[in-house]
């Protein structure tokens, strides 16, 4: 399996800020997500990292509010920019490595809470 | 589209009952993948088993079990013997063929399950 990092943990931020999210896996792993979990719902798919060239963004995402980069196979960032109250969530990036197809890990989120 | 239903929101139950969590799914795949994750109250998902379309035998792994049913369309969860630390939410997730957009989740709303001594 992958260990998936993210940095950071949590962060509260002011709103109109921006805010960079890491993430590192510790393995080459063929495609990264990153997700987000409103309080208390299920995880929404923002967008597939895609590996030196733009990310493809889910319905109801943009690249303007949500940038991603992923310039190896093991590194992805994701920001939230212009943030709002709105934007408080948990931010996933999840990974499926090159040995278990499908097999999709997690990290350990970003908690994030704009005032 | 793919569709994942979890209509149980939260169950609570007392040590050492059994319980089951139910999953039931929709798509037009014909080859998928069904997944169980547990998320504890510090947050971080922990995956705990995946299934492919084509395989229906039930799996057991210690006191956790699986019953997947293409007929129902139905990948339901069994704990048994429930203990405290089992409390968690309970995700059921579907995801479509690797050819087919990868390997992109669509999670149900998931269970939160109470066990109490």
């Amino acid at each position: 399996s992958a260990v998936i990092s993210q940095k950071p943990s949590r962060d509260i931020c002011q709103r109109g800020t921006s805010l960079t999210i890491q993430c590192q896996v510790d393995s080459q792993v063929t495609m990264m997500f990153w997700y987000r979990q409103q309080p208390g719902q299920s995880l929404t798919l923002i967008a597939t990292a895609n590996q030196g060239s733009e990310a493809t963004y889910e319905s109801g995402f943009v690249i303007d509010k949500f940038p991603i980069s992923r310039p190896n196979l093991t590194f992805s960032t994701l920001t939230v920019s212009n943030m709002s109250p709105e934007d408080s969530s948990i931010y996933l990036c999840s990974a499926t490595s090159l040995s278990s197809y499908n097999e999709q890990f997690f990290g350990p989120g970003t908690r994030l809470t704009v005032l | 589209a793919q569709k994942v239903t979890q209509a149980q929101t939260e169950i609570s139950v007392v040590e050492k009952e059994d319980v089951t969590l139910d999953c039931v799914y929709e798509t037009r795949d014909t080859t998928y993948y069904l997944f169980w994750y547990k998320q504890p109250p510090s947050g971080e998902l922990v995956f705990l088993i995946r299934r492919n379309s084509f395989d229906e035998q039930n799996e057991i792994s210690g006191r956790y079990s699986w019953n997947f049913q293409k007929s129902t369309s139905s990948f339901n969860f069994t704990i048994t013997a429930s203990q405290v630390v089992d409390s968690a939410v309970y995700f059921c997730a579907l995801s479509g063929a690797i050819t087919g957009g990868g390997n992109k989740l669509t999670f149900g709303t998931g269970t939160q399950l109470k066990v109490e001594l």
